[in-house]
Order: C-alpha cells, then structure tokens, then sequence
C-alpha cells in the first residue's frame, strides 16, 4: 500500500552544522506534507509544511524541499543546536473523497553533538 | 503546553482492569484524534471524531473504546488489553476552517499493560 518511509533512521550532527532528513513518499496523488519534531517525553510538535504546489518553504532556520518528480522530500536545519536532538516525522496527506487523513513515516532521529 | 492536555501521563493496567484516558483541548478546535505510537513503528490513527461525531474508526480492537461528550474533550476508555497494547496514546486536536491542516498534539498517555 501508500506509505511514508525514512532514508536513515539515526543522524548524528556537529552542533553548527546543518542536518538535512529525508523522507520518501509514494502516493504521488498526496497534496500535503508535513515535518513534526518529538523530543523525548513531548508530543510531536509542528516544525513546517508544504503544499504540493510549491517546491520549496522556509522557516525560522529551517526548510523543506519537495521533490515531486522523485517523491522526496526533506528537511533543512542550519546551524543545527543541541535543543535540536529529537526525532523528526514526516507525513503526508491524500485529500481524495474528502478525507483528511494524514500518513506518518516511522521518524529520524537526531543527536546533535556539542 | 500546546494546548492539549492529556492525563494520566502514566498508566499501568491488568489485562481485566478497566481504566480511562482523558483528552483535553483549548485551542477552540473541532477535530480531535487518537494516535498509537509503538516503538520503531509509525504513528497508527484509531479514532477521529469531527464536531463530537466519529468519522473515522481505524479498524481498532472493541476494547478501545472512545468518547467524545464535546468538542474540547476526548477519552478512550481501555477495558481486557494485551501486553502488546503497550504504547504511547496521543491525542491531537486540529482546527476544520479551510486550510486548516495542522494537527496539534499532546503530550501522550504512556500505557503499560501488565
């Protein structure tokens, strides 16, 4: 079936570098996408997200790029910090027949390095 | 705080005990959510519940059972679990304006089934 998967499951960085995470999607038909960060013992919390009509979006030191022809998207931290270590989810969501339903990847984790 | 509060944050139970989680939500939203979040799995949608109606069952076992009495609560009543109901219960709330994608979660009911 349709599904949201991860590259790497683990991903250490050098605090001040910039942490790039990956995730494939499959259903092509997907419209929106979304990027969650779970710190140990939190609830996810809402990172950034992207529509399927742009390619790119930027927050606060971070970004996502949407790579529809290769289903692909990724997320961008620069100057990555120690408050950065968690585990990152993407998901995706399929609009058809109304349904809001949004599909999880299994997550990254991040461990920042000081 | 996000703004969705759940309780217990602990919960150990007997397989024939029968307890309670509770969800509460004060960001005036209409939809709320169920989530299971296993180790190493990605998050599962049980239930979902669009101004107090329930409109998605996720094909869960009939020993979870939800309730919605309003907008601004949720409760998932739990009654003859097994072991490997064990997981991490999340509730989520999320806005039904139009565009409105966003789901905000708590922090989750960690469920340890003896």
């Amino acid at each position: 079936g349709e599904s949201v998967g991860l590259h790497l499951p683990t991903l250490s960085v050098q605090e001040g570098d910039n942490s790039i995470i990956n995730c494939a999607y499959s259903n092509s038909a997907s419209d929106y996408f979304i990027w969650y960060k779970q710190e140990s013992g939190k609830g996810p919390q809402f990172i950034i997200d992207i529509r399927s009509n742009m390619d790119k979006r930027q927050g606060q030191r971070v970004t996502v790029l949407l790579n529809k022809t290769v289903k692909h998207l990724s997320l961008q931290i620069a100057a990555t910090q120690p408050g950065d270590s968690a585990v990152y989810f993407c998901a995706e969501r399929y609009s058809g027949a109304g349904s809001y339903q949004l599909t999880f990847g299994k997550g990254t984790k991040l461990s920042v390095i000081p | 705080e996000t703004g969705v509060t759940q309780t217990p944050r602990h919960l150990v139970m007997g397989m024939t005990n029968k307890k309670s989680l509770k969800c509460e939500q004060h960001l005036g939203h209409n939809a709320m959510y169920w989530y299971k979040q296993s180790a190493k799995k990605p998050l599962e949608l049980m239930f979902v519940y669009n101004f107090k109606e329930q409109t998605e069952n996720n094909s869960v076992p009939s020993r979870f059972s939800p309730e919605c009495p309003n907008s601004s609560h949720l409760f998932l009543h739990l009654h003859t679990l097994q072991p490997e109901d064990s997981a991490l219960y999340l509730c989520a709330s999320r806005s039904t304006g139009l565009g409105a994608n966003v789901l905000t979660f708590g922090a989750g009911s960690r469920l340890t089934v003896l």
